[in-house]
């Protein structure tokens, strides 16, 4: 069964602190995709990844960093979590192209709360 | 500016009952996609439908029907003889061709399918 997994759940964190999200999909996609979801404003795209080592930012970057390294992860990295990156994150992939076709294949996301 | 606007945020019915969710959306662009998406208590988006902006046909999928119409910027999703399986948050998103990586989603419409 093809998974995309979010390294946790959730997490609670404290203002200041350095945040890492792993995101890992195991069926050899090119494209990645971290989003931001919120009450009331849907999903926002924060970065996304079309190969390894290439990043594009989104719409809300500010305060965010990624990493892709390897084909099959995708970090989101908070350099210095404030309590406005209180949120469910949710990781994502699709195959080459995919993302003309909008099949996104979603993780079960990452709720983090920052104190 | 490219938008999609959910006017409903929470819908309640009576299983078997059908529901409509409505989808506006915005974009200057003349090649476009929208889709639905799914997302039931684990979290976790599933892909429903992919429609591009030639096409006009309306689609049925089992109890899950869509209705596009250009006239009305309108993509609305029909669930017929509703279950409580259905309970779930759904999403419809917009990319344009010229930025085909991005979807933009609606805040989402919240469906409760009471037994």
């Amino acid at each position: 069964d093809v998974k995309v997994t979010q390294s946790s759940r959730y997490l609670v964190k404290r203002t200041g602190e350095k945040v890492f999200l792993e995101c890992v999909q195991d069926m050899d996609h090119e494209n990645m995709f971290w989003y931001r979801q919120d009450p009331g404003l849907g999903l926002r795209l924060i970065y996304f990844s079309y190969d390894v080592k290439m990043k594009e930012k989104g719409d809300i970057p500010e305060g965010y960093s990624v990493s892709r390294e390897k084909k099959e992860r995708f970090s989101l990295i908070l350099e210095s979590a404030s309590t406005n990156q209180t949120s469910m994150y949710l990781c994502a992939s699709s195959a080459e192209g995919g993302y003309n076709t909008g099949e996104l294949f979603f993780g079960e996301g990452s709720r983090l709360t920052v104190l | 500016a490219q938008k999609v606007t959910q006017a409903q945020t929470e819908i309640s019915v009576v299983e078997k009952e059908d529901v409509t969710l409505d989808c506006v959306y915005e974009t200057r662009d003349t090649t476009y996609y929208l889709f639905w998406y799914k997302q039931p208590p684990s979290g976790e988006l599933v892909f429903l439908i992919r429609r591009n902006s030639f096409d006009e046909q309306n689609e049925i999928s089992g109890r899950y029907s869509w209705n596009f119409q250009k006239s009305t910027s309108s993509f609305n999703f029909t669930i017929t003889a509703s279950q409580v399986v259905d309970s779930a948050v759904y999403f419809c998103a917009l990319s344009e061709e010229d930025s085909s990586y991005k979807l933009i989603f609606g805040s989402g419409t919240r469906l409760l399918v009471r037994p």
